[in-house]
């Protein structure tokens, strides 16, 4: 397996309050992805990391920011929480940006 | 207007049956994944397929760019297959809203 975790795992927070979730790779891969799952919707792209400091946006990337300042490490921002962001979050891995992706395990994370 | 198009929704088999779950799409792509999302949420990627077919132990996936069409096998499905089966284009990272499996003994 891929070594790829996220944490926290879960996360129960309130509505205006700042949140973030850390995807971490132990296997030295170029991209790195953030997705969030609702039903109804599928997996849908927020941002995306192709290297160090380098980041672009995805489908539904308002109300999130990202960084990366090491290989291993991608945070997913949300600065001020809102209801609708209430999700799984995905952290996905890949060597390059069409190539197979690695799924870390999900958050789920409760806007209240 | 979704551009990748899963059917069917739910599909419910006996063990044992063969088991197809098909995708369509709209744009033009270089490869096409098919994920498996266990009920316990994990996500596991099943193949990355560009033209023709792939297979893995009970798995067969086709592909066809000139119909924008892909498909997804199961043979002789088991119980242990019961899951959600996604599939994704590669340039644009989108996902269908996946197939929901469940094998019944």
């Amino acid at each position: 397996d891929a070594g790829i975790t996220q944490s926290p795992r879960h996360k129960v927070t309130e509505t205006g309050t700042p949140v973030t979730l850390r995807c971490h790779q132990t296997e030295n891969h170029r991209y790195m992805y953030w997705y969030r799952q609702d039903p109804g919707h599928g997996l849908r792209l927020i941002h995306y990391s192709y290297g160090v400091k380098d980041t672009d946006k995805g489908e539904v990337s308002d109300g999130y920011s990202v960084s990366r300042s090491k290989t291993e490490d991608f945070l997913l921002t949300l600065e001020s929480a809102t209801s609708s962001q209430t999700s799984v979050y995905f952290c996905a891995i890949g060597v390059g940006f069409v190539d197979e992706q690695f799924f870390g395990p999900g958050t789920r994370l409760t806007v209240l | 207007k979704n551009e990748v198009e899963q059917s069917p929704q739910n599909l419910t088999a006996q063990e044992g049956e063969f088991i197809t779950i098909n995708c369509s799409y709209s744009v033009g792509i270089s490869a096409l994944h098919w994920l498996q999302q266990h009920p316990g949420g994990g996500i596991v990627s099943l193949f990355m397929l560009s033209s023709g077919k792939k297979k893995h132990g009970r798995l067969i996936a086709t592909i066809n760019i000139q119909e924008k069409h892909s498909s997804l096998h199961i043979t002789a499905s088991h119980p242990r297959d019961s899951a959600v089966y996604i599939c994704a284009v590669s340039e644009k990272l989108v996902f269908g809203k996946g197939t929901k499996l469940t094998v019944n003994p």
